[in-house]
């Protein structure tokens, strides 16, 4: 089955600085990657996702990138804010996007 | 309000004694699947249902059981906990398959 790993599983940087999380998974017919993001207390909450016929995509502070060839996906967000803190989730869906396999999650600190 | 409803937020326990925890979507959604969420582990299928009456495997299936007899609601069977079952569970639903998923609150449950 499908296996993503995800690193770092924690992650500090000062406010208005670029956070990078990366995974990477192993089954090649996967082609569907969302990135969650969970606050404390909460369910996790989808911010961004990307399809495995497209390298890149944006929203605002955020943005995904994904290379098929080497089986990695990552997430970027710039100008980081207090509010950002939280625990990112990436994942990987098959089996015709039914099955979801989620990485560890990277806990996020934002410092202001 | 667009919801995933989980029952009950926090639940104690004792090994053996069945009990389900519920889920319930108000967005007409066909898929629905359930999580458990355990440090270092991060988010772990469990069971996954595509319509009514239509229920698979996830990665960590065994110990639950689940059903799907209303489009709305897919609760989670434990019928016999055990101290490893101890975990934080998400219900979540979307549309189709597994993109987009709409989370739950969660239910914290401790077997003892």
């Amino acid at each position: 089955g499908e296996n993503v790993e995800q690193h770092p599983s924690t992650l500090s940087v000062q406010e208005g600085d670029s956070a990078v999380i990366k995974c990477t998974y192993s089954d090649s017919a996967s082609n569907y990657f969302p990135w969650y993001k969970q606050e404390l207390g909460k369910g996790p909450q989808l911010i961004i996702d990307i399809r495995s016929n497209v390298g890149e995509k944006k929203d605002q502070r955020i943005a995904v990138t994904l290379n098929k060839t080497a089986k990695h996906f990552s997430l970027h967000i710039t100008e980081t804010q207090p509010e950002d803190s939280a625990v990112y989730f990436c994942a990987a869906t098959s089996g015709g996007y039914q099955k979801v396999t989620f990485g560890i999650g990277t806990k996020l600190q934002v410092i202001p | 309000e667009a919801q995933v409803t989980q029952n009950p937020r926090y639940l104690i326990t004792v090994t053996g004694k069945k009990l389900t925890v519920t889920c319930s979507q108000n967005m007409n959604h066909e898929y629905m699947s359930w999580y458990r969420q355990d440090p270092g582990l991060g988010l772990r299928q469990i069971y996954y249902s595509m319509n009514v009456e239509v229920t698979d495997k996830g990665d960590v299936p065994e110990g639950y059981k689940v059903s799907r007899k209303e489009k709305r609601n897919f609760p989670l069977i434990l019928e016999s906990p055990s101290p490893n079952q101890t975990s934080l569970y998400f219900c979540a639903s979307s549309f189709g398959t597994g993109e987009k998923l709409f989370f739950g609150s969660g239910t914290q449950l401790s077997v003892l």
